[in-house]
């Protein structure tokens, strides 16, 4: 199994410019999480997915993130306009149906807003 | 609401030697699952060792260890022989009856050789 897979690796934008950052889960988990990770404020959760229903935003900072799940092998987490304050870590996990305690984080994105 | 005290920032540990890296946590749930994730230079968050409340025996994975103390509500990780490869961040976490977990700020662990 590949594990869960995020694209860029690293991201390098320009204050203003739209971010999109992905994340490709573990085949058969029907649980999605995306994560900020700052050294500030540790790993917050930013939006929980359930079966590509979005259960639980309230971590998303504002309506600048937004994040979709258009079927069970692909999520995206946008932000537009980016901003210098968003620069952090940002992780995908997914996690197995029926196995409600354990999490598979992808290797993140290192998002830069310059 | 729950919460995750991680009190060491870092800890240094010689290779060969044992390390305690120490979590306290807060809940008033009864059932619950408490985790340890490490996370190396590569960012990659990797699972540990994981314990359910409802479960007395200490978890053993290899040369990690806890010693899950509920009453306390602690819940520290050991590392027996330390190798240059555990060097790394460790995050405690904490999951009770929703999906939410909930990430202590981590401490980092140095291994000197």
């Amino acid at each position: 199994d590949a594990g869960v897979i995020q694209s860029p690796r690293h991201e390098v934008t320009e204050m203003g410019q739209e971010v999109t950052l992905r994340c490709k889960p573990i085949s058969g988990h029907n649980s999605l999480f995306w994560y900020r990770q700052t050294m500030m404020r540790g790993l917050e959760l930013l939006i929980y997915f359930n079966n590509n229903v979005p259960i639980d935003d309230s971590g998303m900072p504002e309506d600048r993130f937004s994040a979709k799940m258009p079927n069970a092998s692909f999520s995206t987490l946008k932000i537009q306009p980016s901003e210098p304050r968003d620069s952090a870590v940002y992780f995908c996990a997914s996690r197995p149906s029926g196995a409600k305690n354990i999490q598979y984080f992808g290797a993140g994105t290192r998002l830069s807003v310059l | 609401a729950q919460t995750v005290t991680q009190s060491q920032p870092e800890m240094s540990v010689q290779e060969a030697e044992t390390v305690t890296l120490s979590c306290t946590y807060d809940t008033s749930e009864s059932d619950y699952y408490l985790f340890w994730y490490k996370q190396p230079p590569s960012r990659q968050m990797i699972l540990v060792i994981r314990q359910e409340a409802y479960k007395q025996q200490n978890a053993t994975e290899n040369r990690f260890s806890v010693n899950f103390q509920k009453a306390a509500k602690s819940f520290s990780l050991k590392i027996s022989d330390s190798q240059l490869g555990d060097a790394a961040m460790y995050f405690c976490a904490y999951r009770g009856g929703t999906y939410k977990y909930i990430f202590g700020t981590g401490t980092r662990l140095k291994v000197l050789a």
